[in-house]
């Protein structure tokens, strides 16, 4: 059963700690993305990795750290530097570059981070 | 900055009518329009999705049109059904893969 998996559903933290959210796919995906998701303004790209070992900030990267040592495995730290870290994270991931398929990104059920 | 620009915020429609959704975008290089459907708690699952070297495509009672000239694109969904009842969100992409989404469109279907 392929797929992406984001655990937990829910997490919840005291303000100045750091918080490390999983994602895991067994698509074989070569690319793997975090968006964050508020109310009324779509998803906005945190960090992306086209390859392991290696990753790119996205449009909102201020505050979130990323790993990518396994294919499988994209975690997303996010850091008590992050000034508003209440929010819907989503992962996802794509074939990556080279493929006819390579622009399609499929996404995790998400995690829901309530920093309080 | 939003790079795509997505209207209505919310639409209401009855069971058996059609909804339409609007996008907009300024930046050229966009390739890949696709279009997401996300029902409350869930992730965003790719629904259809365009090319611009195509004015129409269409997936059951799913249909993009896209005006290259006019840098528009937009969802029809025919026959709409409550189980349509979701948040539906435009996006683009170039050959960088990164996607850029609209704020979101959210649907109700009435019986």
């Amino acid at each position: 059963d392929g797929g992406i998996t984001q655990s937990p559903k829910y997490l919840f933290r005291k303000e100045g700690q750091n918080v490390t959210l999983s994602c895991e796919q067994n698509l074989n995906h070569d690319a793997m993305y975090w968006y964050r998701q508020d109310p009324g303004q779509g998803l906005r790209l945190i960090y992306y990795s086209q390859i392991v070992n290696d990753f790119q900030k996205g449009d909102i990267a201020e505050g979130y750290s990323v790993s990518r040592e396994k294919k499988e495995s994209f975690p997303l730290t996010v850091t008590s530097a992050q000034k508003n870290p209440t929010a819907f994270y989503l992962c996802a991931s794509s074939m990556g570059q080279g493929s006819a398929r390579s622009y399609e990104q499929y996404f995790g059920p998400g995690t829901r981070l309530t920093v309080t | 900055q939003q790079q795509v620009k997505q209207s209505p915020q919310s639409l209401i429609v009855q069971k058996g009518g059609i909804s339409i959704i609007n996008c907009a975008y300024e930046n050229t290089a966009f390739d890949y329009f696709p279009w997401y459907q996300q029902f409350p708690g869930k992730g965003p699952a790719l629904l259809i999705a365009i090319r611009p070297d195509v004015s129409e495509k269409k997936e059951g009672r799913f249909t993009i049109s896209f005006n290259k000239s006019a840098k528009q694109f937009s969802l029809h969904i025919m026959d709409s059904q409550p189980g349509d009842s979701a948040t539906y969100f435009c996006a683009a992409s170039s050959n960088d893969y990164k996607l850029s989404f609209g704020a979101g469109t959210t649907v109700t279907v009435r019986a």
